[in-house]
């Protein structure tokens, strides 16, 4: 595709509910990053992906957070149980090595718990 | 510590002022240097990479001091459309760090 493309670019869950974020990088690019930013915050990094696998998981919040990417290219990010404080845009970015490279974001995915 | 600090701003300055931002790093470690410029519930895009030697692309003009461990950006003439948050990010690791921005307004 022409960018990283995320959906859905908006979603409004319950309390408790299960969430699945999906993020599709621009073709050929090899490195897959998760941030989330809260609002007037600064981007907070999640995990990082080098084609399938996940070096560095670092940055989730918690054993609710989860992330997959198949095929080296789409990825998943999956919120269990979602609490109010989830609530934040979450942004994925490619580039196509590695971090010394200019990543390039999606729009993000707009997450409201009520 | 964090790992990357900016002052929050905002800076409000004139058509055609000259503006610089500073950004202080803690991890001695960090390679690769970056400016990113956000605009309001928008995504981040990248404005410059920051080189050891300085670099200009335009307007703007990026530093970096090792030694005392910060970058700066420097934009010259600013214009309305200028304003945004200015994001420093630094490599470390597997991961690029990002500051929480500086805000610019350019008014007329």
């Amino acid at each position: 595709g022409a960018g990283v493309s995320q959906s859905p670019s908006n979603k409004v869950t319950e309390k408790g509910k299960d969430v699945e974020l999906r993020c599709d990088p621009i073709s050929g690019h090899t490195a897959l990053y998760w941030y989330r930013q809260s609002l007037g915050q600064g981007l907070e990094f999640l995990i990082y992906f080098q084609g399938n696998s996940a070096p560095d998981k670092s940055g989730l919040p918690s054993d609710r957070f989860s992330a997959e990417r198949t095929g080296g290219s789409v990825s998943t990010l999956t919120i269990q149980r979602t609490q109010q404080e989830d609530s934040a845009v979450y942004l994925c970015a490619s580039s196509l090595v590695g971090t010394n490279e200019k990543l390039f974001f999606g729009s993000g995915t707009q997450l409201s718990v009520l | 510590r964090k790992e990357v600090e900016q002052d929050p701003g905002p800076f409000n300055v004139p058509e055609g002022a000259t503006v610089a931002f500073n950004c202080t790093y803690s991890n001695s470690a960090s390679q690769s240097f970056f400016w990113y410029r956000q605009d309001c519930r928008k995504e981040p895009k990248l404005l410059m990479s920051v080189y050891s030697s300085g670099n200009e692309d335009g307007r703007f003009t990026a530093q970096l001091n090792r030694a005392s461990q910060y970058i700066s950006l420097l934009i010259r003439d600013s214009k309305l459309s200028d304003s945004a948050t200015y994001l420093c990010v630094l490599e470390y690791g597997n991961k690029l760090v990002f500051g929480a921005g500086t805000i610019l307004r350019v008014k007329s």
